[in-house]
């Protein structure tokens, strides 16, 4: 398994509270990306990076912010949690010829 | 904007048939992927297609990609209860070699013995 793991792996917050989610990799891969799964969509494109400090937006990103100060830190950010986010949230690394590998996904529940 | 459009969406099959997913997308793009999902985990990669006609095999899975149609092909042949699971195919953002997957919703698989 490719070495990326998530923070928390569950959470339960209110509704107006920040959130923040980490995604961590020992790969040192360039490239990172937030995406979010909800029934009957699949999943859907945050945030993605492709290096320290170098960030775009993706399909959903309203509502979010990420940061990325380390290779191996790609972290993202419930400014105002509302129940619209109330999802599963996975992180990946990899790129182009290469597959994306995903990490173990972050279950977030906003009351 | 890039569409994924996967079909069916739900499949109940035996085991021991011979079945297929296909994968439709909207605009231009050489890299596709498929993956499988078990109930309450994360996504495993299966295939990445990189050209046109490319087909490739992993036991009772087959995957193919034309590029001209747009369109991919998920095989399962003599399917298992061991396959059940959520398959999705994921294409390439256009624009740029690292943007980010468009998926499909998923077809769900269940299989019967």
């Amino acid at each position: 398994d490719a070495g990326i793991t998530q923070s928390p792996r569950h959470k339960v917050t209110e509704t107006g509270t920040p959130v923040t989610l980490r995604c961590h990799q020992t790969e040192n891969h360039r490239y990172m990306y937030w995406y979010r799964q909800d029934p009957g969509h699949g999943l859907r494109l945050i945030h993605y990076s492709y290096g320290v400090k170098d960030t775009d937006k993706g399909e959903v990103s309203d509502g979010y912010s990420v940061s990325r100060s380390k290779t191996e830190d790609f972290l993202l950010t419930l400014e105002s949690a509302t129940s619209s986010q109330t999802s599963v949230y996975f992180c990946a690394i990899g790129a182009g010829e290469d597959t994306q590998y995903f990490g173990p996904g972050t279950r977030l529940t906003v009351l | 904007e890039l569409k994924v459009e996967q079909n069916p969406l739900f499949l109940s099959m035996q085991e021991g048939k011979n079945y297929t997913i296909y994968c439709n997308y909207s605009t231009t793009s050489d890299r596709l992927y498929w993956y499988r999902q078990d109930p309450g985990k994360s996504l495993e990669s299966l295939f990445v297609l990189l050209s046109n006609g490319a087909v490739k095999q992993e036991g009772r899975l087959m995957a193919s990609l034309d590029t001209k149609a747009r369109l991919s092909t998920l095989h399962i042949t003599a399917a298992v209860h061991d396959l059940s699971a959520t398959y999705f195919c994921a294409v390439d953002i256009p624009g740029g070699g690292a943007d980010g997957l468009t998926f499909g919703k998923g077809t769900h698989l269940i299989i019967q013995p």
